[in-house]
């Protein structure tokens, strides 16, 4: 069964800390990977998309890598800030077809 | 450009009722997807259109659910009757890409309580 799972489910670091968000797939054949933010009470926002031949993307402080064989994303956000808490949803792209796989997000909260 | 536009922002309605959500998508992009989210679930994928056309519809849940797109500019996802279980935020996105991986644009969503 073709599957997402992101871990944790929710996270809580002091302001300017590191973190990182992992997600592990089943998806095969596979595409692409597209990782969302979605803020309290708003729709997703995409941060980036990585594709099977990609290993590492960057938006701003967010980090996005990705391990085909494995089949283990991350998402490393540097020197977290206020507005970084959010969740964060891992999305997968089946090669064939037209289905996009969805994890159940992380819940990311920064403290100051 | 105003973005994906979702009415109305909030739905109190009583099991057995209709229910309608209304979407306008932003002017240009060909594709309109149609998600629910829940805190059990996630977001799932509805059904999405392409060029007014539904393409895929294998993620509504049941016949009490429809939705349409008339145009490029309106789709509507309905549901009748409604149930208790269909309490969810549900959005609208849309995209200009090519693929349905393209960057999708989601609306504020439209948080349904059916009671």
């Amino acid at each position: 069964k073709n599957q997402v799972e992101q871990s944790p489910q929710s996270l809580i670091i002091l302001e300017g800390k590191n973190c990182t968000l992992q997600c592990n797939y089943t998806v095969s054949p596979f595409s692409n990977l597209r990782w969302y933010k979605q803020d309290t009470g708003r729709g997703p926002v995409s941060l980036t998309i990585m594709t099977f031949s990609e290993n590492t993307k960057s938006n701003g402080r967010y980090t996005a890598t990705l391990d085909a064989d494995t089949k283990q994303s991350s998402l490393h956000i540097t020197a977290s800030q206020l507005s970084d808490s959010a969740s964060y949803i891992c999305v997968v792209r089946k090669l064939q077809g037209t289905a996009l796989i969805f994890g159940k997000g992380t819940t990311l909260s920064v403290s100051s | 450009d105003a973005g994906v536009i979702q009415s109305p922002r909030h739905e109190v309605t009583e099991m057995g009722q209709e229910v309608t959500l209304r979407c306008k998508p932003i002017s240009g992009h060909d594709y309109l997807f149609w998600y629910r989210q829940t805190m059990m679930r996630g977001l799932e994928l509805l059904i999405y259109f392409n060029n007014n056309v539904p393409i895929d519809d294998s993620g509504m849940p049941e016949d009490r659910f429809s939705a349409k797109m008339p145009n490029a500019s309106f789709s509507t996802l309905k549901i009748q009757p409604s149930e208790p279980r269909d309490s969810a935020v549900y959005f609208c996105a849309s995209s200009e890409g090519r693929d349905i991986s393209d960057t999708q644009y989601f609306g504020p969503g439209t948080r349904l309580t059916v009671l």
